[in-house]
């Protein structure tokens, strides 16, 4: 299984909003609708932001929503705050209970 | 809350084998609902899942890294571990346990760093 591909970074200004993708194959984010994304700040551990493609935990802002076309997965934040400068990870289920993740987007206020 | 807490050897020796154990509390480990699992993290890199433990002891590995990798679970402990055999440079990374619901990470522990080096 292969890496998902994102793009190492993405920016926008406080209130903008950002999208940042995640492509894979018909094998892992085409294939089931069990797409995650996690937010990680600096030293600490990820924390799941979205799951099954769009839906949020509970305590997760309505400001971040997800949504996916085919192969890639989208993770899109509206309303951008100062606080949601971090790194983005996308994951996939792909299959016999294997998870995959992308190699994370590095998200800049400006 | 439920709160997850790794802890093992922070320094090992190329060759060595990897031991983490991780303790569950605030919650049980042998809930039929979630998984319960490993992911690395490599300085400056990306998250790579490693495999994950069910309460009656089903495991599931990253093929990648499948025939060096042994997870097993303690509910009387409340605890689930990791042994990562034959290790190298590459396996430096800090270690996450998570609890896995479905095909989501949704609970974390905060981490713990193992660095490989002669």
């Amino acid at each position: 299984q292969s890496a998902l591909t994102q793009p190492p970074s993405a920016s926008g200004s406080p209130g903008q909003s950002v999208t940042i993708s995640c492509t894979g194959t018909s094998s892992d984010v085409g294939g089931y609708n069990h797409v995650s994304w996690y937010q990680q700040n600096p030293g600490k551990a990820p924390k799941l932001m979205i799951y099954e493609v769009s839906k949020r935990p509970s305590g997760v802002p309505d400001r971040f929503s997800g949504s996916k076309s085919g192969n890639t997965a989208s993770l899109t934040v509206s309303g951008l705050q100062a606080e949601d400068e971090a790194d983005y990870y996308c994951s996939s289920y792909a299959g016999s209970n294997n998870l995959v993740f992308g190699g994370g987007t590095k998200l800049t206020v400006l | 809350q439920l709160h997850l807490q790794e802890s093992g050897p922070g320094l090992l020796k190329p060759s060595e084998t990897l031991s983490l154990t991780c303790t569950v509390s605030v919650g049980s480990i042998s809930s039929i609902n979630y998984y319960w699992g490993w992911i690395r993290q490599p300085p400056g890199k990306g998250l790579e899942w490693i495999g994950n433990v069910y309460y009656n002891g089903i495991t599931y590995y990253n093929p990648s890294l499948k025939s060096r990798v042994t997870m097993s679970v303690d509910t009387s402990k409340n605890q689930f571990s990791l042994r990562l055999s034959s290790v190298t440079a590459a396996d430096t990374a800090v270690y996450y346990c998570a609890r896995r619901q479905l095909h989501a990470l949704d609970i974390w522990g905060q981490g713990t760093m193992v660095t490989v080096s002669s």
